[in-house]
């Protein structure tokens, strides 16, 4: 079953514990992206990939890493969490051609106190 | 800048009754528009996506429409059903950066 998970799903932390949410896609996407959603303020792009070893930034990068070593994998890192970092994060996974949908993952909720 | 808007941000209908939803972008060079279906705290799951050179998709009781030139999506849905009550999202794939862009996305809630 083609598919995008992400783990953990639910997440309570503390200010400045790093904290890592892997990503892994069984599709052979060449794109892999993290998004965070808060309420009215929709769907934003934090970081993306377009192959491996290939990442940029999104419309927030600020307080996260990435890295892509490997094709399925994606991992989101938070160096140094902090209050306002708590969301809802998602990562999705497409072809570069723009003929297929985006997948997107089930989502990880973090609290970060 | 490519800008997405949806409207409007809610909706509430009854059972039964068809009802568009609409989309519309602000630069016209896009590879697709897509339509996604987000239930509360949960992710998003693709609905139709409509590739720039055609004109609309259907998938059951959903039809969407592409109007480049205007820069206009609409989403139909058909004899609207309870479980259909979702958040309603649709995204551009803009032509020169590969990015998706996305709408805040349509409420709509179907009342039995």
């Amino acid at each position: 079953e083609a598919q995008v998970t992400q783990n953990p799903r639910y997440l309570i932390t503390v200010t400045g514990k790093k904290l890592t949410v892997t990503c892994s896609q069984n599709m052979n996407h060449e794109y892999m992206s993290w998004y965070r959603q808060d309420p009215g303020l929709g769907l934003r792009q934090i970081y993306y990939s377009m192959n491996v070893e290939v990442t940029d930034k999104g419309d927030v990068p600020e307080g996260y890493k990435v890295s892509r070593k490997e094709k399925r994998n994606f991992p989101l890192i938070l160096e140094s969490p902090s209050p306002n970092q708590t969301s809802l994060y998602f990562c999705a996974s497409r072809t570069m051609g723009g003929q297929e949908t985006q997948y997107f993952g089930p989502g990880t909720r973090l609290l970060v106190l | 800048k490519q800008e997405v808007t949806q409207i409007p941000a809610a909706l509430s209908v009854p059972e039964g009754e068809n009802l568009v939803l609409n989309c519309s972008f602000t630069d016209s060079a896009i590879y697709n528009l897509q339509w996604f279906r987000q239930d509360p705290g949960k992710g998003l799951t693709s609905l139709l996506l409509i590739q720039s050179s055609q004109r609309e998709q259907t998938s059951g009781r959903l039809n969407a429409s592409l109007d480049k030139s205007s820069g206009r999506s609409t989403l139909y849905i058909a004899a609207s059903q309870p479980g259909d009550s979702a958040t309603y999202l649709c995204a551009v794939l803009a032509d020169s950066n590969y990015q998706l862009i996305w709408g805040a996305g349509t409420k709509l809630i179907i009342k039995p």
